[in-house]
C-alpha cells in the first residue's frame, strides 16, 4: 500500500494569516498520463470531507482561489493564503493512484 | 444536487454480518464510481471499495474478503455487506461519488456517514 505521511499533525493559524500543510507519499504519485493522483480534503467539525484539490494542484468546483495546491513525485503542499473562519478543521491528503486508496493521518488547522 | 444517505443498523454483535444502503437523489448512478469509506478515532480514514454500474469493483485487502458492494440502479443504491464483524469494525461508515471519470480519487460528494457499533 502506498503511505501517506503528513507534517505537521496541528497547526495553530491566526484568522487572516496564511497556512501551509505537507503532504509525502511512500511512492511517486505520477500517472502514466503526466497527473499527479493527489487530492486535498477539508473536514470540518461534525462533517463528512469536501474535496477541495483534485490532480495535485486543480481546486474542485466551488472552492475559493485562496487554496492552492503543488507537488510533484511524493512531495505535496496545500496552501491557504488567508486563512478564514470556514477553514478551520482536518485537512487530508489522499492518493488515488493505485489500491487501495489511501489517505494521510490528517492535519488539524486551529485557531491560535 | 446529488445527495447520498447512508442508512444501517446502528449496532452490531461480533460475528454478525453489516449490511449498508447509500441512497442516491438528485443525480443518476450511471457514468460514476462509487466508494465506501469508513473513519474512526484510531485509524482515520479508510477506503473500503468501489463499484461502477459496469458491474467493475475492487476492495482494500485489509478487509480480507468480508466485504461486498453491489450498485442497483434501479433504486438508485449503493449497498455493502461486511461479514464476521468485530469491535475493531466499529467505525463511522460513508458513501461517496469519484467525480472524475475512472480515477479512484476525486470524491466530491459524500454522504454524511452513518455510524456502526459491535458490542456485546
Amino acid at each position: 500500500d502506498i503511505v501517506m505521511t503528513q507534517a505537521p499533525l496541528s497547526l495553530p493559524v491566526t484568522p487572516g494569516e496564511p497556512a501551509s500543510i505537507s503532504c509525502r507519499s511512500s511512492q511517486s504519485l505520477l500517472h502514466s498520463n503526466g497527473y499527479y493522483y493527489l487530492d486535498w480534503y477539508l473536514q470540518r467539525p461534525g462533517q463528512s470531507p469536501q474535496l477541495l484539490i483534485f490532480f495535485s494542484s486543480n481546486r474542485a468546483s466551488g472552492v475559493p482561489d485562496r487554496f492552492s495546491a503543488s507537488g510533484s513525485g511524493t512531495d505535496f503542499t496545500l496552501k491557504i493564503s488567508r486563512v478564514e473562519a470556514e477553514d478551520f478543521g482536518v485537512y487530508y491528503c489522499m492518493q488515488g493512484l493505485q489500491t487501495p486508496v489511501t489517505f494521510g493521518g490528517g492535519t488539524k488547522v486551529e485557531i491560535k | 444536487q446529488v445527495h447520498l444517505q447512508e442508512s444501517g443498523p446502528g449496532l452490531l454483535r461480533p460475528s454478525e454480518t453489516l449490511s449498508l444502503v447509500c441512497s442516491v437523489s438528485g443525480g443518476s448512478l450511471s457514468s460514476y464510481y462509487w466508494s465506501w469509506i469508513r473513519q474512526t478515532p484510531g485509524k482515520g480514514l479508510e477506503w473500503i471499495a468501489y463499484v461502477h454500474k459496469s458491474g467493475k469493483t475492487n476492495y482494500n485487502p485489509s478487509l480480507k474478503s468480508r466485504a461486498t458492494i453491489s450498485i442497483d440502479t434501479s433504486k438508485n443504491e449503493i449497498s455493502l455487506t461486511v461479514t464476521s464483524m468485530t469491535a475493531a469494525d466499529t467505525a463511522v461508515y460513508s458513501c461517496a461519488r469519484h467525480d472524475y471519470g475512472d480515477y479512484k480519487g476525486g470524491l466530491g460528494v459524500w454522504g454524511r456517514g452513518t455510524a456502526v457499533t459491535v458490542s456485546s
